[in-house]
């Protein structure tokens, strides 16, 4: 089975500040990626699929890279709304999914 | 407008069997996979397995073959997931999520249930 790791796992950042988080693929996947954002009590909300395609609606503020092994969420200029955790998900194995540990994002 | 609306909190025994839902609204049901995901407390998503209710074919992560069972009603455009006899470590929050196809190949879940809530207690 396909590992995913990301990190860090948790990061602490200022309203503002740009903000990356890496998923690693533990063998190639090309761009089978997305990217969930989950706050707590909700339900996650994709935002970002085939590794750099943003969802309809999300801000432009979010951006995802990356192909094969190592993949990039960058959120631009964090605002108050976006802390959270951050979860990656490979989509190799059709209609397989497995997710990475997730990342939780708080405030400095 | 696309919903998943999923079946009320649960509180079980160890050993008791138990069935929650996922209903389907908005699009066709028979189209796209429904996935189930485990979110233990304070942890992260487990993608648990899936089923594609048009011809009800399942899969299931190693992880939790045999621990559970998905199942779909195409009829009333639900999805289930049920357990034989729980144990306490199910205890967690379960999501459904449809899973999106597009043209290029590329599958995410884009519409995700609000989540039930499972405790197994003694």
């Amino acid at each position: 089975d396909i590992q995913l790791t990301q990190s860090p796992s948790f990061l602490s950042a200022s309203v503002g500040d740009r903000v990356t988080i890496t998923c690693r693929a533990s063998q190639g996947i090309s761009s089978y990626l997305a990217w969930y954002q989950q706050k707590p009590g909700k339900a996650p909300k994709l935002l970002i699929y085939a590794a750099s395609t943003l969802q309809s609606g999300v801000p432009s503020r979010f951006s995802g890279s990356g192909s094969g092994t190592e993949f990039t969420l960058t959120i631009s200029s964090l605002q108050p709304e976006d802390f959270a955790t951050y979860y990656c998900q490979q989509l190799n194995s059709y209609p397989r999914g497995t997710f990475g540990q997730g990342t939780k994002v708080e405030i400095k | 407008e696309v919903q998943l609306v999923q079946s009320g909190a649960e509180v079980k025994k160890p050993g008791e069997s138990l069935k929650i839902s996922c209903k389907g609204s908005g699009y066709s049901f028979t189209s796209y996979w429904i996935g189930w995901v485990r979110q233990m407390p304070g942890k992260g998503l487990e993608w648990m397995g899936i089923i594609y209710p048009g011809d009800s074919d399942t899969r299931y992560s190693p992880s939790f073959q045999g621990q559970v069972t998905i199942s779909a009603d195409k009829s009333i455009s639900t999805a289930y997931l049920q357990w034989s006899s729980l144990k306490a470590s199910d205890t967690a929050m379960y999501y459904c999520a449809r899973q999106f196809l597009d043209s290029s190949g590329y599958f995410y879940f884009d519409y995700w249930g609000q989540g039930t809530l499972v405790t197994v207690s003694s």
